[in-house]
């Protein structure tokens, strides 16, 4: 399957603890973003890569939330002292751009969090 | 300014029907338009996306309609099937900045 991927599909932890999520991407493509999605709402930004430059990240994502794109290629998302609130999906996607007008994100199925 | 609101936040159609989704927008600076199909479980995948420049695209059953001066801008679903049962997504984006997505569109298609 040469989709993104992504790794745990399912993690549960406890409120305080730390988890790391991993992002494996399609192969040459040189942008990679994170997003989360809760219940009945759409994705949200999170932050994003080109090649191994973070470029933007969302004010959703506190000083709690870290992300790294080393040698511009898988991507780790770090989340430490959980809290409830951080329970949702957590999406990650891959794209290639050659037109900053248009960017079709490929995405994975997603890492569920849940924060007891 | 950022936001992009779609409705309905709910669909149910007859199979062989045809399906409505509306957004619409404030940023006049959006110039990419992709709508997304998420089946539970998964990841959105594109479907089908608009630039401004034109007022309609079609692929197969699926055609988006753009009003530029209204800012809003329709996903059609013609001959609406149950495996087109999905939430849709629509989305906005503006030159190399992030990517806006909507609520979403739960769609049931009735056999």
């Amino acid at each position: 399957d040469t989709g993104v991927s992504q790794d745990p599909r399912h993690k549960i932890t406890k409120r305080g603890q730390n988890v790391t999520f991993r992002c494996d991407p399609i192969s040459e493509h040189n942008r990679l973003y994170w997003y989360r999605q809760t219940l009945g709402q759409g994705p949200e930004f999170l932050t994003y890569f080109q090649n191994e430059a973070q470029l933007e990240k969302s004010r959703l994502l506190s000083d709690r939330f870290s992300a790294e794109r080393p040698k511009g290629s898988f991507s780790t998302l770090e989340i430490q002292r959980t809290e409830q609130g951080d329970s949702a999906m957590y999406l990650c996607a891959s794209s290639l751009i050659r037109d900053i007008h248009t960017d079709t994100q490929y995405f994975g199925p997603g890492t569920r969090l849940t924060v007891l | 300014q950022q936001q992009v609101k779609q409705s309905p936040q709910s669909l149910i159609v007859q199979k062989g029907g045809i399906s409505i989704i509306n957004c619409a927008y404030e940023n006049t600076a959006f110039d990419y338009f992709p709508w997304y199909q998420q089946f539970p479980g998964k990841g959105p995948a594109l479907l089908i996306a608009i630039r401004p420049d034109v007022s309609e695209k079609k692929e197969g059953r699926f055609t988006i309609s753009f009003n530029k001066s209204a800012k809003q801008f329709s996903l059609h679903i013609m001959d609406s099937q149950p495996g087109d049962s999905a939430t849709y997504f629509c989305a906005a984006k503006a030159g190399g900045f992030k990517t806006i997505f909507g609520a979403g569109t739960r769609l049931f298609v009735k056999a």
